[in-house]
């Protein structure tokens, strides 16, 4: 079976940077698993962010950055802004499966 | 343009079967990939399964014993069907497109670039 873990909750000061982390407990997903991201505003649908581990989709600010090392990946947020808050999930792909997973969410709060 | 737009009842008995209905605009149904996530009231994202052109399906375990998904290319619609409800299948429930790649390694990971707006389903009697 496999876990996606993040952080419940992060915050952070408008301009500062903060990061989320999603670290994955897995027998099926490999080392070299792709995660991605997607921001939730409440009573809105989730929203891609990043797609395999570092790609932006057209339209995302460059502020939004992801990366991968290991069995964890973390999305990064620099100079934050109050329309940041949000909550943030990662998603991986058991490729033997063939089933997706999401973490638990990360609420974050701009101070 | 691409849209996705979800349908159905709004409130289930339980016991009865969940039938959502996704609606698609800007693409043909039949070159994705499609997924069903739900999200019960300040819950996190559960993913339900995926659908691909009416040839293969891929379902959440915890879920694979209830749950049938279909397309309907001539309507360009996607269904769902859960069946035996019950109260913990309360929950938004959205459709998304999945697009996939293959990595370095040859593995294929697949991700959902566009969302519907949901549609809140209510199982009570």
């Amino acid at each position: 079976q496999s876990v996606l873990t993040q952080p419940p909750s992060v915050s952070g000061a408008p301009g500062q940077r903060v990061t989320i982390s999603c670290t994955v407990k897995s027998s099926n997903i490999g080392a070299g698993y792709d995660v991605h991201w997607y921001q939730q505003f409440p009573g809105a649908a989730p929203k891609l962010l990043i797609y395999g581990n570092t790609n932006r989709p057209s339209g995302v600010p460059d502020r939004f950055s992801g990366s991968r090392s290991g069995t964890s990946a973390s999305l990064a947020i620099t100079g934050l802004q109050a329309e940041d808050e949000a909550a943030y999930f990662c998603q991986s792909y058991d490729t033997s499966l063939r089933i997706a997973m999401f973490g638990g969410g990360t609420k974050l709060t701009v101070l | 343009q691409v849209q996705l737009q979800e349908s159905g009842p709004g409130l289930v008995k339980p016991s009865e079967t969940l039938s959502l209905t996704c609606s698609v605009s800007g693409v043909s149904i039949s070159s994705f990939y499609w997924s069903w996530i739900r999200q019960s009231a300040g819950k996190g994202l559960e993913w339900i399964g995926r659908i691909y052109a009416s040839v293969g399906t891929n379902y959440n375990p915890s879920l694979k014993s209830r749950v049938t998904m279909s397309v309907d290319a001539s309507k360009n619609q996607l269904s769902l069907n859960l069946l035996s409800v019950t109260a913990a299948d309360t929950a938004v429930y959205y459709c998304a497109r999945d697009k996939g790649y293959y990595d370095s390694s040859n593995s294929f990971y697949l991700y959902s670039d566009v969302w519907g707006r949901g549609t809140l389903v209510t199982v009570s009697s």
